[in-house]
């Protein structure tokens, strides 16, 4: 089944880490470019990282820029996301998202989601 | 920053019934460049459309879209049980690419 996985959320204090995973499977992940995405309760789905199918192309948005760092194991078809620095605002249902090999920035693949509460 | 809004906020019909979904942009959309996503809770997003109205693989024909410029239209022709969700819109002609704030799509 081509299908997305995402997990490692969970509760953690202001300015702690955190580290989020997505395992693929059924689909060839080193021929995709992978994205992080997340949604904050009562807030648009936002986009916050890319990373290109050899790792050799990497994007944030300005809001994680500087506190998360994404990256991938082709061998192990996983994403990672390394969450540093984290805030209340950060609070958030985490996805990746799946996108052709030169990108086209909309998504067709996406994991259920994984929480991530950060408290104060 | 491209606004997206989508209205209306929750749209209540019954199985059978056509919906109407729109999307409004702040600004021209560049290339036509516009998704369409369904969700159900706790499942994984679903990519509908892309391009405006082109269909994504294995999305049945009930679902089509259209629209230019600044205004979209996502319409199921004919409700089926599990088409009750919220519909998100997306562009992806600039940066930072942004998403709409949903349409609720519920039983009447």
């Amino acid at each position: 089944e081509v299908q997305l996985v995402e997990f490692g959320g969970g509760l953690v204090q202001s300015g702690g880490s955190l580290r989020l995973s997505c395992a693929a499977s059924g689909f060839t992940f080193s021929s995709y470019s992978m994205n992080w995405l997340r949604q904050s309760p009562g807030k648009e789905l936002e986009w916050i990282s890319y990373i290109s199918s050899s790792s050799d192309i990497i994007y944030y948005a300005d809001s994680v820029k500087g506190r998360f760092t994404i990256s991938r194991d082709n061998a192990k078809n996983s994403l990672y996301l390394q969450m540093n620095s984290l805030r209340d605002d950060d609070t958030a249902v985490y996805y990746c998202g799946r996108d052709k090999r030169d990108p086209t920035w909309y998504f067709d693949l996406w994991g259920r989601g994984t929480l991530v509460t950060v408290s104060s | 920053e491209m606004m997206l809004t989508q209205s209306p906020g929750t749209l209540s019909l019954s199985p059978g019934e056509r919906a109407t979904l729109s999307c409004r942009a702040s600004q021209t959309v560049n290339s036509n460049y516009l998704a369409w996503y369904q969700h159900k809770t706790g499942q994984a997003p679903r990519l509908l459309i892309y391009g405006v109205f082109n269909r994504a693989t294995g999305i049945p024909d009930r679902f089509s879209a259209s629209g230019s410029g600044t205004d979209f239209t996502l319409t199921i022709s004919r409700l089926e049980p599990e088409d009750f969700a919220v519909y998100y819109c997306q562009h992806y002609g600039s940066s930072p690419l942004t998403f709409g704030p949903g349409t609720k799509v519920d039983v009447k």
